[in-house]
């Protein structure tokens, strides 16, 4: 069994669209994040959920809304796509607050806007 | 901002040769992990190191964290193609919570 999953692996939509991802871990993990990785490869924490509460919002623009369901899921919505936000997007949970232990990384979703 | 720096961005070596990625945060971390991302995958945890001055030894990788806790490093002995990807350092402190990764190096192997 996948621990974090996320769907979809590859997104390729036009500008202007709206697209969601969704990702769900199976650990039992009281904390998940987003990541952005953009083409250098550099990781950037976007949000933190704890027990579906946001506790970390970076700066990313207004157009991101993460939703949290409930503690094992943590969807990332995505209004008016524009080129920049071509990346891949990484789901990840952790046992014990923000990073307290290990983060267990979902597989990515690379997300091409044309 | 907390920011995590990490060296070099590249490094292309021989398989058989030694190979370090440096890690420096601006802020005192309270713990500071490793993650490996092949090509193509997501990153995996490799350790976390949390005392002052710790070393610990994974087979041929030696992860060090500074005395101040500012800074820790990741060196492979005779490097061998598995070896190769992107080693992310990323370092947690007390009062934020967030874990911020360095910008990670990536490894490349010769046969």
């Amino acid at each position: 069994d996948t621990a974090v999953s996320q769907t979809p692996k590859y997104l390729v939509t036009q500008m202007g669209n709206d697209k969601s991802i969704k990702c769900e871990q199976n650990l039992g993990h009281d904390t998940m994040y987003w990541y952005k990785q953009d083409s250098k490869k550099f990781l950037k924490i976007m949000f933190s959920y704890n027990n579906k509460e946001l506790i970390i919002n970076e700066t990313v623009p207004n157009r991101f809304s993460p939703k949290s369901p409930d503690k094992a899921h943590l969807n990332l919505h995505i209004n008016s796509l524009e080129l920049g936000d071509s990346a891949v997007y990484f789901c990840a949970s952790s046992p014990l607050g923000t990073g307290g232990t290990e983060a267990f990384f979902g597989q990515g979703t690379r997300l091409t806007v044309v | 901002g907390q920011q995590v720096m990490q060296i070099p961005q590249y490094q292309h070596v021989q398989e058989g040769e030694d190979f370090t990625t440096y890690c420096n945060s601006s802020t005192t971390l309270s713990n500071i992990q490793w993650y490996k991302q092949r090509p193509g995958g997501h990153p995996v945890f490799l350790i976390q190191l949390v005392k002052s001055g710790e070393v610990k030894k994974q087979k041929r990788l030696t992860f060090q964290f500074g005395e101040a806790k500012k800074n820790s490093s990741l060196h492979i002995t005779a490097t061998q193609t598995t070896d190769v990807g992107t080693y992310f350092c990323a370092g947690k402190t007390s009062n934020t919570g967030k874990l911020i990764f360095g910008q990670g190096t990536t490894l490349q192997v010769k046969p």
